[in-house]
């Protein structure tokens, strides 16, 4: 069975850098068919896609967050990460990682989700 | 202001049926799959329907979905109290080469 699991800091202050993991188990992220990505949920509020990202590199982000998010994948350690910079408190949110079957598809596994706070 | 537009909420009593809409344009819904996502409480949320209208292993043919042009339905009879939760539509939109999401219809099962 197929499990993602977040990982990284709970709190971030004002102008940093946020930085999360997704550990995938009990399978490869080798997948020619899967897109691997973050989307997060600030409190009280809806989901919002951030970007996704396949085992090649190649990479699609949400146009309102470009210009200050990176997610890259690291293939030999069945990993890939998400970098945000210059928080500031809109984007404290749970964090989720999942998986995507086919760019044009669906999320078919979702980590449980990490809280990220934003305050000094 | 979300890509996708959702009913903040919906109610229905037990044993009923409800509907929740999703409302797109051509760049998303009208030429992409939709999917429909269930979030109880605390948790994350859960595929309920991928490629329109299929439901993965283990979803009951209690909840269903259709496509029609740009906009798509989630259907769920028989309401259970164990429905209530939030639910999201998610596709992807061609223009922004980005998926997107509804805003999210909460389900009160009276």
């Amino acid at each position: 069975q197929l499990q993602l699991q977040e990982s990284g800091p709970g709190l971030v202050k004002p102008s940093e850098t946020l930085s999360l993991t997704c550990t995938v188990s009990g399978g490869s992220i080798n997948s020619r068919s899967y897109y691997w990505g973050w989307i997060r949920q600030p409190p009280g509020k809806g989901l919002e896609w951030i970007g996704t990202i396949d085992y090649t590199g190649s990479r699609y982000y949400n146009p309102s967050l470009r210009s200050r998010v990176t997610i890259s994948v690291d293939t030999s350690k069945n990993q890939f990460s998400l970098k945000l910079s210059s928080v500031t408190a809109a984007d404290t949110a749970v964090y989720f990682c999942a998986r995507r079957w086919e760019l044009r598809g669906y999320l078919d596994y979702w980590g449980q989700g990490t809280l990220v706070t934003v305050s000094s | 202001q979300s890509v996708l537009t959702q009913p903040p909420s919906v109610s229905a009593a037990p044993g009923q049926k409800v509907t929740i809409s999703c409302s797109g344009s051509s760049s998303n819904i009208g030429n992409n799959y939709v999917s429909w996502y269930q979030q109880l409480p605390g948790t994350a949320p859960k595929l309920l329907i991928y490629d329109n209208n299929n439901r993965p292993s283990g979803i009951p043919d209690r909840f269903s979905g259709s496509k029609s042009g740009t906009s798509a339905t989630l259907g769920i009879t028989g309401l259970q109290t164990g429905d209530e939760a939030d639910y999201y539509c998610e596709t992807w939109d061609s223009s922004l080469s980005a998926g997107v999401f509804g805003g999210g219809t909460k389900l009160t099962v009276l």
